[in-house]
């Protein structure tokens, strides 16, 4: 079945430091792919999507690519803030389906 | 600000209460999610509403009961619940059944005394 894996966390970062998170995945077909964050307290917020292979999808200076070639579909942030400290959770869902997959998640704190 | 809304934020309950979790949402979605999500990890499907009727139960308990009065709103009735119910309860919705992405609200946070 259709599953996802993302590095494992938790990730300690300093402000303005680089952030890459690791996500690959597995499915038939053509999934669309998510990135969602989780701040303390809250539910999950849509943070950038890609429906096809090549997409570029970007939001509050994050940005992921689709690559089919490799499965994957990492997250990249070029200088974090302190109010990125989240968990982030990527995602994938078949075409035309309900189904969301969640990877396990990815605990972020960036320190000042 | 989410667009999803869901009360209470936060509820207490003994297991033998009977109390009810409430969602809303106004962006004329017709597909509506209950997922349950323990700490630290990701959320759990329960409960998938299409046009207002129940389209996908994951093997839920039935101590959880779902209803979808309108088109707008969701709700979870709670009975007997144990504690290892507790957790944080999420509603979302999508444009259609099919449709993503799926908008999450902020969840209630419960806990089973």
């Amino acid at each position: 079945g259709d599953s996802v894996t993302q590095m494992e966390g938790p990730v300690t970062l300093s402000e303005e430091a680089f952030l890459t998170i690791n996500c690959t995945y597995t499915a038939t077909g053509y999934p669309s792919l998510f990135w969602y964050v989780q701040y303390p307290g809250e539910g999950l917020q849509l943070l950038l999507k890609a429906t096809k292979a090549d997409d570029k999808g970007s939001n509050k200076g994050f940005e992921a690519t689709y690559r089919k070639e490799t499965t994957s579909f990492h997250l990249e942030k070029g200088s974090v803030q302190v109010s990125d400290s989240a968990v982030y959770f990527c995602a994938l869902s078949p075409s035309n389906d309900y189904k969301l997959s969640f990877g396990a998640g990815t605990t972020v704190t960036v320190r000042a | 600000d989410t667009e999803v809304t869901q009360t209470p934020k936060h509820l207490v309950m003994g297991m033998t209460n009977k109390k009810s979790l409430k969602c809303e949402q106004h962006m004329g979605h017709r597909a509506m999610y209950w997922y349950k999500q323990k700490a630290k990890k990701p959320p759990e499907l329960m409960f998938v509403y299409s046009y207002e009727k129940l389209s996908i139960n994951e093997s839920v308990p039935s101590r959880f009961s779902p209803e979808c009065p309108n088109s707008s709103l969701l709700n979870l009735h709670l009975h007997a619940l144990q504690p290892e119910d507790s957790a944080l309860y999420l509603c979302a919705s999508s444009q259609n059944r099919g449709g993503q992405p799926q908008h999450f609200g902020d969840g209630t946070r419960l806990s089973i005394l």
